[in-house]
C-alpha cells in the first residue's frame, strides 16, 4: 500500500510571508498532482510532475518533484489571503503496480493567510 | 468546456435504502474514478472504470457498493442498504487516454451523502 505523508497538517500565517508544505513517502510514484480544495467542491488541479528533479512555477507557487520521484515540495512566496484553502498532493503508482492509475491522497494542509 | 458533472449534489437517505451517484466525464475523457471524503479523513480511492470494463476496484468495500461506466451514459456509484457510516462526499473524477504517460484527474464537484 502507498502512503503520502503530507506537512504540516495546519498552516496560519501572515499575508506576505512564505511558506513550504511536503509531501513525502518511502514509494515511487510516476506522476504526483497538487490539488487545491474549497469548502463544498472537489479539488482542483493545480500541477503536475512527472520527472524526478522536475520544478514547475506557477505564479507565486512553486511546485517541484524529488529527484527519486519519493517525495514533492509546493513553496508559495508572498502568501495573499486568497491563498487560504486546502491543499492536496496526490500520487499516481507506478505502471505495472498495483496503484496504476489510481491516486493516493496525503492528509491534506490546511492555509490560513490573516491580511 | 463543461467540466465533470456530478449529480445530484446533495442526498439524503434514511438507513436501509439505495443511494445512487451519478457521474458525467469530461468530454472526451474515457477515464473515470471514484473517491470517498469521510468527515475529517483524507480522499481515498474506490473505483477505477473505462467504458464497460471495471478497471481497479481494490478500493470499494465488498458489499453493498458497486460501480458501473456503461457504453452510453454517465457513471453510476451505487450504495445499497445504506448505513449512517456511508455518510460522505463521494468524488468522481475522469482524466484521458494516456497519450502523455501519465494521468492527470479532473475532479467533479462531489455528492454529499447524509445517511439519517
Amino acid at each position: 500500500t502507498q502512503l503520502l505523508e503530507q506537512s504540516p497538517q495546519f498552516l496560519s500565517i501572515q499575508e506576505g510571508e512564505n511558506l513550504t508544505v511536503y509531501c513525502n513517502s518511502s514509494s515511487v510514484f510516476s506522476s504526483l498532482q497538487w490539488y487545491r480544495q474549497e469548502p463544498g467542491e472537489g479539488p482542483v488541479l493545480l500541477v503536475t510532475v512527472v520527472t524526478g528533479g522536475e520544478v514547475k512555477k506557477l505564479k507565486r507557487l512553486t511546485f517541484q518533484f524529488g529527484d527519486a520521484r519519493k517525495d514533492s515540495s509546493l513553496h508559495i512566496t508572498a502568501a495573499q489571503p486568497g491563498d487560504t484553502g486546502l491543499y492536496l498532493c496526490a500520487g499516481e503508482g507506478n505502471a505495472g503496480g498495483t496503484s496504476y492509475g489510481k491516486l493516493t491522497f496525503g492528509q491534506g494542509t490546511i492555509l490560513t493567510v490573516h491580511p | 468546456n463543461a467540466g465533470v458533472m456530478q449529480n445530484p449534489r446533495h442526498l439524503v437517505r434514511r438507513r436501509g435504502q439505495e443511494a445512487r451517484l451519478r457521474c458525467s466525464p469530461m468530454k472526451g475523457h474515457s477515464h473515470v474514478y471514484w473517491y470517498r471524503q469521510l468527515p475529517e479523513e483524507g480522499l481515498k480511492f474506490m473505483v477505477y472504470l473505462q467504458k464497460e470494463n471495471i478497471i481497479d476496484e481494490s478500493g470499494m468495500p465488498k458489499e453493498r457498493f458497486s460501480a458501473e461506466f456503461p457504453k452510453e451514459g454517465p457513471s453510476i456509484l451505487r450504495i445499497q442498504q445504506v448505513v449512517r457510516g456511508d455518510s460522505a462526499a463521494y468524488f468522481c473524477a475522469s482524466s484521458p487516454l494516456r497519450l502523455l504517460g501519465y494521468n492527470e484527474q479532473f475532479f467533479g464537484p462531489g455528492t454529499r451523502l447524509t445517511v439519517l
